[in-house]
């Protein structure tokens, strides 16, 4: 079975302080994962995803295989960051979809 | 423009009366599925769809149907509905697999 698992609920930073949250999964095989951001009143949308290897609005992500972790970082937040931001997992054939809990991220003034 | 939509955008019903929340895509999409996300739970999925009449289960099927008769539509159907179906639900699409999801709005069901 694969599953997803984001430790932090909430997340509170300064404006301005690095910041980074965190995902890991369990899956025996090789898995392509994401991470989606759902601001205030919009649209969940894909943030970034491993295998394009991209740094989107600041944000960066690496897979991990050994520590099995794909967590997402900033090195300096701002305000409009704050969201919440959901990581999901896909096998590579590319069937069922599966996400964490989220994280709330605020980014303070 | 291109994108998803679902119909209602918020519903509130009774226990037992049975309702479909309609989900449509513009963008030639292969893949289509359901999310309810609660809080402290994320988005689970319910049902997926690979292509046109092949549909299969996610991680949380029970009392929900669906069906894919056409390639832009995926309704998600709830025969007699419960209270713990109170929840946001998210209809997705992508190009193939569960590649990059494009989403709907949400439709937001409280279930009395």
């Amino acid at each position: 079975a694969q599953r997803v698992t984001q430790p932090e609920k909430l997340l509170s930073v300064f404006k301005g302080a690095p910041v980074e949250l965190k995902c890991n999964y369990s899956y025996s095989g090789s898995p392509e994962l994401f991470w989606y951001v759902q601001y205030s009143r919009q649209r969940l949308q894909l943030l970034l995803r491993h295998i394009s290897r991209e740094s989107i609005k600041g944000f960066t992500a690496d897979l991990n295989k050994g520590e099995t972790s794909f967590h997402l970082k900033k090195p300096f937040a701002q305000e409009e960051d704050s969201a919440m931001y959901y990581c999901a997992l896909s096998r590579t054939s590319g069937s069922r979809l599966t996400f964490g809990e989220g994280t709330q991220l605020t980014v303070n003034p | 423009e291109a994108q998803v939509t679902q119909n209602p955008r918020y519903l509130i019903t009774v226990t037992g009366k049975k309702l479909t929340v309609t989900c449509s895509q513009n963008m030639n999409h292969e893949y289509m599925s359901w999310y309810r996300q609660d809080p402290g739970l994320g988005l689970r999925q319910i049902y997926y769809s690979m292509n046109v009449e092949v549909t299969d289960k996610g991680d949380v099927p029970e009392g929900y149907k669906v069906s894919r008769k056409e390639k832009r539509n995926f309704p998600l159907i709830l025969e007699s509905p419960s209270p713990n179906q109170t929840s946001l639900y998210f209809c997705a699409s992508s190009l193939q697999g569960a590649d990059t999801q494009y989403f709907g709005p949400g439709t937001r069901l409280t279930v009395l």
